[in-house]
């Protein structure tokens, strides 16, 4: 079945310093990914739509400068968060939407566990 | 605008038991509806979707749901629970005009008792 990936499944930094996170669909191509932050026992807010070849499109109050996205190829998208910050901690989860098939379903990743100290 | 509304933060069953998660939705033209389950300290897998056809669907693991149109409703319903059941479910929905990106609702955490 439909697999991705995200790497690596947890982080710790320090303040201020920059931190990628790749999303990668391992068995299919995917147009479009979504890149998610959840917050504990709370639901997911979608921050950013990403498009292969394409700017992301980021929702209401997502700042694009600090959370970077690249969807450099059919197969990965990276988020960068730069210059973290202690409330930057996070669980962050991606999604990848197939480019062929059947498209209303999005297969998730398991997620990177952000501790910014 | 779509919204999916989850009632209850928290359902509590013993195993054996029949189990419900309720799910409630607001949306635009025809609803395409999902469930999805969350372990702890991981990413979500897909259970089941609806998107047209039969209102009753099935899913993974033992898992279906009933789409009813008049009450707007999409609940998932596992007849004998299993405490590996025990977990954080959620219900997302989109419009079939407009956005393809689903609006989930905020989470039901399961938990099934020996």
């Amino acid at each position: 079945g439909a697999v991705v990936s995200q790497h690596p499944s947890w982080v710790i930094c320090k303040s201020g310093t920059s931190v990628k996170i790749e999303c990668r669909s391992l068995d299919f191509q995917a147009t479009t990914m979504f890149w998610y932050r959840q917050f504990p026992k709370q639901s997911l807010m979608l921050m950013a739509t990403s498009n292969e070849g394409s700017k992301a499109t980021y929702e209401q109050g997502v700042e694009k400068d600090k959370f970077l996205i690249n969807h450099a190829s059919l197969t990965l998208s990276t988020l960068t968060v730069t210059s973290a910050h202690p409330e930057d901690s996070s669980f962050y989860i991606c999604s990848a939407r197939p480019a062929s098939g059947y498209q209303e379903t999005q297969y998730f990743g398991p997620g990177t566990r952000l501790l910014v100290l | 605008a779509q919204s999916v509304a989850q009632p209850e933060d928290q359902v509590n069953v013993a195993e054996g038991n029949p189990l419900t998660v309720k799910c409630t939705y607001s949306v635009s033209g025809n609803p395409y509806l999902f469930w999805y389950v969350q372990y702890p300290n991981r990413g979500l897998q897909f259970l089941l979707k609806y998107i047209t056809g039969d209102n009753l669907v099935k899913g993974s693991y033992g898992f279906e749901a009933e789409f009813n149109k008049s009450q707007t409703s999409f609940h998932l319903k596992k007849p004998s629970a299993l405490v590996s059941d025990s977990a954080l479910y959620f219900c997302a929905v989109r419009g079939s005009g407009g956005s393809y990106i689903p609006t989930f609702g905020r989470g039901t955490s399961l938990i099934v008792h020996p």
